[in-house]
C-alpha cells in the first residue's frame, strides 16, 4: 500500500525554537519520489523539496533541512529558528519515480509560530 | 502562463446546480490534476490528465463529477447537481515531466490558488 503518515496534526512553537515535523511513508516502488509542500493561510500549496528513494543525502537550505532515511522510511523536516512567516500547513506527499499518475499526500501538520 | 490559473477563485451555489471550475496549466506542463480539499482536511485525489486522456480517473466521487481537458491545455471540472457535501477547495496543478528521465522538475507539482466552491 502507498501511505504517507504525518502524525503531528498541530504544532506550536515560539519563534526562534526550532521545530521538526515528521513523515513517514509506504511504499511498494522501489524507486519514488518524497516531496514536502507548504500552503500559507493564502493557500496556495507551494512546493519546497524533492527526493529520490536512492538519494539518501539530507539537505539544507537555509534555515530548512531535510532528514531522509530508508531503514525507518521516514522524510522529516526540521524549520531552524523558526519565524511567524513559517506558520503554514506542511504536507508531505509521495511519487512513484517512473510514473506521474497518483501522488500520496499526508493530512498534513499546522504549524504555528507564536511570536 | 507563469502560473497555474484557476476559476473562479470562489463560486456560491444552490444546491441541485450545476458547476464547471476551470484550470489554465503552466504552458507545456503535459500532467494536470485535479485535487479536493475540504476545510481542514488533507488533500484528496480526483483525477489525472496526461495531455486530453485521463488514464486514472479513480478518484472522482461520484458520476455526478466529470473533467474533460482540451488541447491538451484547458481543463474543467464539472459537478452536476452539486450537493452540500461538495463544498471543499478545488485544487489543479500541473507538472511538466515525470520519471527520473524527466529532469529536475519531474513529478514537481504546481498549484493554482484553488476555486473555493459553497453550496447552500
Amino acid at each position: 500500500a502507498q501511505k504517507v503518515t504525518q502524525a503531528q496534526t498541530e504544532i506550536s512553537v515560539v519563534e526562534k525554537e526550532d521545530v521538526t515535523l515528521d513523515c513517514v511513508y509506504e511504499t511498494r516502488d522501489t524507486t519514488y519520489y518524497l516531496f514536502w509542500y507548504k500552503q500559507p493561510p493564502s493557500g496556495e500549496l507551494v512546493f519546497l523539496i524533492r527526493r529520490n528513494s536512492f538519494d539518501e543525502q539530507n539537505e539544507i537550505s537555509g534555515r530548512y533541512s531535510w532528514n531522509f532515511q530508508k531503514s525507518t522510511s521516514s522524510f522529516n523536516f526540521t524549520i531552524t529558528a523558526s519565524q511567524v512567516v513559517d506558520s503554514a500547513v506542511y504536507f508531505c506527499a509521495l511519487s512513484d519515480a517512473n510514473t506521474g499518475n497518483q501522488f500520496y499526500f499526508g493530512t498534513g501538520t499546522s504549524l504555528t509560530v507564536i511570536p | 502562463g507563469a502560473g497555474v490559473s484557476q476559476s473562479p477563485s470562489n463560486k456560491v451555489t444552490e444546491k441541485g446546480k450545476d458547476v464547471e471550475l476551470r484550470c489554465d496549466p503552466i504552458s507545456g506542463h503535459t500532467a494536470l490534476y485535479w485535487y479536493r480539499q475540504s476545510l481542514g482536511q488533507g488533500l484528496e485525489f480526483l483525477i489525472y490528465f496526461q495531455g486530453n486522456s485521463a488514464p486514472d480517473k479513480s478518484g472522482l466521487p461520484s458520476d455526478r463529477f466529470s473533467a474533460e481537458r482540451t488541447g491538451g491545455s484547458v481543463s474543467t471540472l464539472t459537478i452536476q447537481r452539486t450537493q452540500q457535501e461538495d463544498s471543499a477547495v478545488y485544487l489543479c496543478a500541473s507538472s511538466l515531466a515525470f520519471g527520473l528521465a524527466g529532469g529536475p522538475g519531474a513529478n514537481v507539482l504546481t498549484f493554482g490558488a484553488g476555486s473555493r466552491l459553497t453550496v447552500l
